[in-house]
């Protein structure tokens, strides 16, 4: 299958400070990713939607503001934490489409940030 | 709208016994059915899916599942479970008029040696 990398696995970071998730697709193009927050022991939460070149889909509830994303090329969306909080601490987890019509999404590893 | 449930927060077997794991669904469409696998602070793996045809799909690690369109039903099957089966699996349901992916609660496995 095809391979969404996440980076970084792991981040600790301090009240006020702001942290960016990088997602890419390594070997496909990938027009549509998205943005899960996942509480433990608890089911995905879709964020947002990114397309390539155009501002992303916030869900409802989801402060575009405190939680911005970039799409800027068909393999690599951002995810930045603005001005985190200890509630902020969370696990966050991008997928992927391909550009062609394939129907599985693809899941990055995922970024377990912690705010302290 | 577009839901899944997983009726079960666990499922425990011994190893060498069959696995299922539940799901139902709820779209207005024609559904695209999907098995997702996560391991502790992990992403998610595809398992398989259901598009179209064949109602039963086999997938990945001795995976199927069971697409039956009466009950709403996409339970996910393993006749003999492992021990490093162990994980977190999640059923999610995509409307094929729709984009977005809705995923049930999860269904912790346990296979016990």
């Amino acid at each position: 299958g095809a391979v969404v990398s996440q980076h970084p696995s792991r981040v600790i970071c301090k009240s006020g400070t702001s942290v960016k998730i990088e997602c890419r697709s390594l070997d496909f193009q990938a027009t549509t990713m998205f943005w899960y927050r996942q509480f433990p022991k608890q089911s995905l939460m879709l964020m947002a939607t990114s397309n390539e070149g155009s501002k992303a889909t916030y869900e409802q509830g989801v402060e575009k503001d405190k939680f911005l994303i970039n799409h800027a090329s068909l393999t690599l969306s951002t995810l930045t934490v603005t001005s985190a909080h200890p509630e902020d601490s969370s696990f966050y987890i991008c997928s992927a489409r391909l550009r062609t019509e394939v129907t599985e999404a693809f899941f990055g590893q995922g970024t377990r940030l912690t705010v302290v | 709208a577009q839901s899944v449930a997983q009726p079960e927060d666990q499922v425990n077997v011994a190893e060498g016994n069959p696995l299922t794991v539940k799901c139902t669904y709820s779209v207005s469409g024609n559904p695209y059915l999907f098995w997702y696998v996560q391991y502790p602070n992990r992403g998610l793996q595809f398992l398989l899916k259901y598009i179209t045809g064949d109602n039963l799909v086999k997938g990945s690690y001795g995976f199927e599942a069971e697409f039956n369109k009466s009950q709403t039903s996409f339970h996910l099957k393993k006749p003999s479970a492992l021990v490093s089966d162990s994980a977190l699996y999640f059923c999610a349901v995509r409307d094929i008029g729709d984009y977005k992916l809705s995923f049930g609660a999860g269904t912790t496995v346990t296979v016990r040696a």
